[in-house]
């Protein structure tokens, strides 16, 4: 079964870097797409990047795109988010997700928690 | 990219039937069948409960549906249960190749 693992969040202050790594299992890493997707505290969903199957397209939402960028390691079955120049409205538990049918996100990792705080 | 529209909230008591609204644009919700569905249980991920304006995954109840017209796409939990009783998300793809959600709607089961 789908089995997606987010690790690396933390506090770091505004302007720093940090990088969000996404464990997949129980599904053929190379063969579908995945999403970042993120949720500030007490508030909804907001969609921000997704990487195709094979990483030959990438998007971004407009409010990280310059700044994240999405990657996925074949060899380690491993989802990336690497972000720079964070500010304080970047605070927010991130989702990693996979795209496996049409549009949508078929499966949630449980989240991973930054907080940009000087 | 602006978020699709929802109401904040949204109520019925058991055994009651409730419709959630999501109207977007022409770029995004009318544009294609790509509007997905998600149940927000309180400090949990998402789950996705309907995909393709009307497709529902595998082992999810019958009680959740979907339709769409133009720009505002629609879903419907019939027989509401108190399990029922989450945040709710709509998600378009857009024809900037990304993807949108809605502001959420808090479904209280009274």
């Amino acid at each position: 079964q789908v089995h997606l693992v987010e690790s690396g969040g933390g506090v770091a202050q505004p302007g720093r870097s940090l990088r969000l790594s996404c464990a997949a299992s129980g599904f053929t890493f190379s063969n579908y797409g995945m999403h970042w997707v993120r949720q500030a505290p007490g508030k909804g969903l907001e969609w921000v990047a997704v990487t195709y199957y094979d990483g030959s397209q990438k998007y971004y939402a407009d409010s990280v795109r310059g700044r994240f960028t999405i990657s996925k390691d074949y060899s380690t079955n491993t989802l990336y988010l690497h972000m720079s120049s964070l500010r304080v409205d970047d605070t927010a538990v991130y989702y990693c997700g996979v795209w496996m049918t049409s549009r949508e996100i078929d499966h949630w990792g449980q989240g991973t928690l930054v907080t940009v705080s000087s | 990219q602006s978020a699709l529209t929802q109401p904040a909230s949204v109520s019925g008591s058991p055994g009651q039937s409730i419709a959630i609204s999501c109207t977007g644009t022409s770029s995004d919700v009318g544009g294609y069948n790509f509007v997905s569905w998600y149940q927000q249980h309180p400090d949990k991920a998402p789950k996705l409960i309907i995909y393709d304006v009307t497709n529902r995954p595998s082992g999810v109840s019958n009680r959740f549906s979907g339709s769409k017209s133009g720009n505002t796409a629609s879903l419907t939990i019939s027989g509401l249960q108190a399990e029922d009783e989450a945040d709710y998300y709509c998600s378009s793809y857009t024809t900037s190749s990304t993807w949108v959600f809605g502001g959420g709607t808090k479904l209280t089961v009274l």
